[in-house]
């Protein structure tokens, strides 16, 4: 049983392209994120979603776009891709923000721009 | 604002010895901390966490980690370590109502 499943598992694509990369958790949790990883292993927060409610936006350009149709869901969208946007994306979720219980990663998802 | 050091990119300990995992923190309140390790190519997996309590915490996998308030650090432990444990590991830190910030990690070499 997957508890956070992203897909894809990588993705190439050239510079000026649009992607998706979609995110799913089977915990119940209320919160999801996404998160950065860059190519020094450095994790940065984007995005939380709180029950569908975006609730922390981190300094991202706004060519990232986070989309929650559920609490279980929550998919990120990237216009115009820039060969700096190279990183491993991860999704997690967790209980309660309020809580601050621990999160759940998803694999990540590979992404290389050329 | 809340920010987290891991002051060593990459610890080597020879398998058997007790393993240190070092990690400071900064923030304006009363922390939450976690540890957290990542193995080649996949996503992060929880070890342990401090909200409140007893300042030793017990973890996952034989880790544990001791809570220094005074010195604002909480480095991670484990008495033996295998070679199964050699993994970049992360340290991250959390106010009520934020996301986790992480530290740049530390990659464990354990040695045969």
């Amino acid at each position: 049983d997957t508890a956070v499943s992203q897909t894809p598992k990588y993705l190439v694509t050239q510079m000026g392209n649009d992607k998706s990369i979609k995110c799913e958790q089977n915990l119940g949790h209320d919160t999801m994120y996404w998160y950065k990883q860059d190519s020094k292993k450095f994790l940065k927060i984007m995005f939380s979603y709180n029950n569908k409610e975006l609730i922390i936006n981190e300094t991202v350009p706004n060519r990232f776009s986070p989309k929650s149709p559920d609490k279980a869901h929550l998919n990120l969208h990237i216009n115009s891709l820039e060969l700096g946007d190279s990183a491993v994306y991860f999704c997690a979720s967790s209980q309660e923000l309020l809580k601050n219980t621990e999160a759940f990663f998803g694999q990540g998802t590979r992404l290389t721009v050329v | 604002a809340q920010s987290v050091a891991q002051p060593e990119d990459q610890v080597n300990v020879a398998e058997g010895n007790p393993l240190t995992v070092k990690c400071t923190y900064s923030v304006s309140g009363n922390p939450y901390l976690f540890w957290y390790v990542q193995y080649p190519n996949r996503g992060l997996q929880f070890l342990l966490k401090y909200i409140t309590g007893d300042n030793l915490v017990k973890g996952s996998y034989g880790f544990e980690a001791e809570f220094n308030k005074s010195q604002t650090s909480f480095h991670l432990k484990k008495p033996s370590a295998l070679v199964s444990d050699s993994a970049l590991y992360f340290c991250a830190v959390s106010l009520p109502r934020r996301a986790l910030t992480f530290g740049s990690g530390t990659r464990l070499q354990v040695q045969p």
